[in-house]
């Protein structure tokens, strides 16, 4: 099955600087790439995802890079802000209605 | 659009009672439901999938006569933890996908916070 690593597991980084979060995965045959925001006690949000057919996606301070080759993903935000600290997961999936399998977490806290 | 909705948001029991938690997708028609187990400053863990009218898949090691998933309507899927003990005292939440329009998408529930005593 599916397994996906991701690093760091806790991240600081100073107010207005940038975060990146590295996500590996094992299943080649995995084409749908989420990342999700989770803060304490609620719901994982998703804040953007990417399919394989695409190398890399925008949504204004966040942004998703895919390297189908080497079978890693990364989330990049820039300009953070402390509402940006929070718990991020990515994961993968074969898309439609499979499952999701979730990286193990990057905490990031952003330092005022 | 696509909001799921979990019920209730909390329970406590007592140990050897049985606990159902419902989740719903308020304004989809959910061909699949997924539900996770989230245990503190960890990961969300895949329980098992269940599609309308068939029986769930369950990931290995999750036990499938504990956990009972029903997946009856297109909208509602149900979790009764049976015989809980406190090793399952954990974060409940649920997701559903399918429905037209949406795509790969899974739509998360507000979870459910088992505490067993």
């Amino acid at each position: 099955g599916e397994n996906v690593e991701q690093h760091p597991s806790t991240l600081s980084v100073q107010e207005g600087d940038s975060a990146v979060i590295k996500c590996t995965y094992s299943d080649s045959a995995s084409n749908y790439f989420p990342w999700y925001k989770q803060e304490l006690g609620k719901r994982p949000q998703l804040i953007i995802d990417i399919r394989s057919n695409v190398g890399e996606k925008k949504d204004q301070r966040i942004a998703v890079t895919l390297n189908k080759t080497a079978k890693h993903f990364s989330l990049h935000i820039t300009e953070t802000q402390p509402e940006d600290s929070a718990v991020y997961f990515c994961a993968a999936s074969l898309g439609g209605n499979e499952k999701l399998t979730f990286g193990t977490g990057t905490r990031l806290t952003i330092i005022p | 659009g696509a909001v799921v909705s979990q019920h209730p948001s909390w329970v406590i029991c007592k140990s050897g009672t049985s606990v159902k938690i419902e989740c719903r997708s308020l304004d989809f028609q959910a061909t699949t439901m997924f539900w996770y187990r989230q245990f503190p400053k960890q990961s969300l863990m895949l329980m098992a999938t269940s599609n309308e009218g068939s029986k769930a898949t369950y990931e290995q090691g999750v036990e499938k006569d504990k956990f009972l998933i029903n997946h009856a309507s297109l909208t509602l899927s149900t979790l009764t933890v049976t015989s809980a003990h406190p090793e399952d005292s954990s974060f409940y939440i649920c997701s559903a996908s399918g429905g037209t329009g949406i795509g790969n998408e899974q739509f998360f529930g507000p979870g459910t916070r088992l505490t067993v005593l």
